[in-house]
């Protein structure tokens, strides 16, 4: 079946360690997309990416990276500068002409 | 700049009636998209009902309907004969185009309780 994956589901970090999420579709979509999760805040969009080897930063990209070297991939590195990275993380994608994204089961990251 | 507002953090039903949950946006564009979607205690976000703005018609979805109100700029989901399957988070969000790109803007939710 066509859909998105997130791995891993829960994962633990210690301050100052980097981690990366990983983010694989197999919709054949062009549009991808990483949104935080936080108590009261809704979604909150850190990174997207249109095409391969292209990307842009949300609204809250301080502290993240992404890589978009295949269409089917686009893993997101929390860096030891995000200050506070203890969140709900989803992964979604977008084909066009269609409006609606399509999100992946997430990634629940704490920080130890 | 574009936000989309919930204001009822929590709402409960009873099963078998009808509840509405409540949007509104602020927008200068004409065209766009709003949606609804669900995210149950799993946390998998699921699409529940689209509308484009260009259409006068109210989108519907089985139990699930619209009442887009433009001028307004309301945009409130009905859940009619409510199921205990029901209860979840729900979030209302706006489709933005920025630079040829599209974004996404969410609500901070309502969580609906359905009362058995």
């Amino acid at each position: 079946d066509g859909g998105i994956t997130q791995s891993p589901k829960y994962l633990f970090r210690k301050e100052g360690q980097n981690v990366t999420l990983s983010c694989e579709q197999n919709l054949n979509h062009d549009a991808m997309y990483w949104y935080r999760q936080d108590p009261g805040q809704g979604l909150r969009l850190i990174y997207y990416s249109q095409i391969v080897n292209d990307f842009q930063k949300g609204d809250i990209a301080e502290g993240y990276s992404v890589s978009r070297e295949k269409k089917e991939s686009f893993p997101l590195t929390v860096t030891s500068a995000q200050k506070n990275p203890t969140a709900f993380y989803l992964c979604a994608s977008k084909s066009h002409p269609y409006n609606e994204q399509f999100f992946g089961p997430g990634t629940r990251l704490t920080v130890l | 700049a574009q936000t989309v507002t919930q204001s009822q953090p929590e709402m409960s039903v009873q099963e078998a009636e009808t509840v509405t949950l409540s949007c509104t946006y602020d927008t200068s564009e004409s065209d766009y998209y709003l949606f609804w979607y669900k995210q149950p205690p799993s946390r998998q976000m699921i699409l529940v009902i689209r509308q484009e703005a260009y259409k006068q018609q109210n989108a519907t979805e089985n139990r699930f309907s619209v009442n887009f109100q433009k001028a307004a700029k309301s945009f409130s989901l009905k859940i009619s004969d409510s199921q205990l399957g029901d209860a979840a988070m729900y979030f209302c969000a706006y489709r933005r185009q920025d630079s040829g790109t599209y974004k996404y803007i969410f609500g901070t939710g309502t969580r609906l309780k359905v009362l058995a």
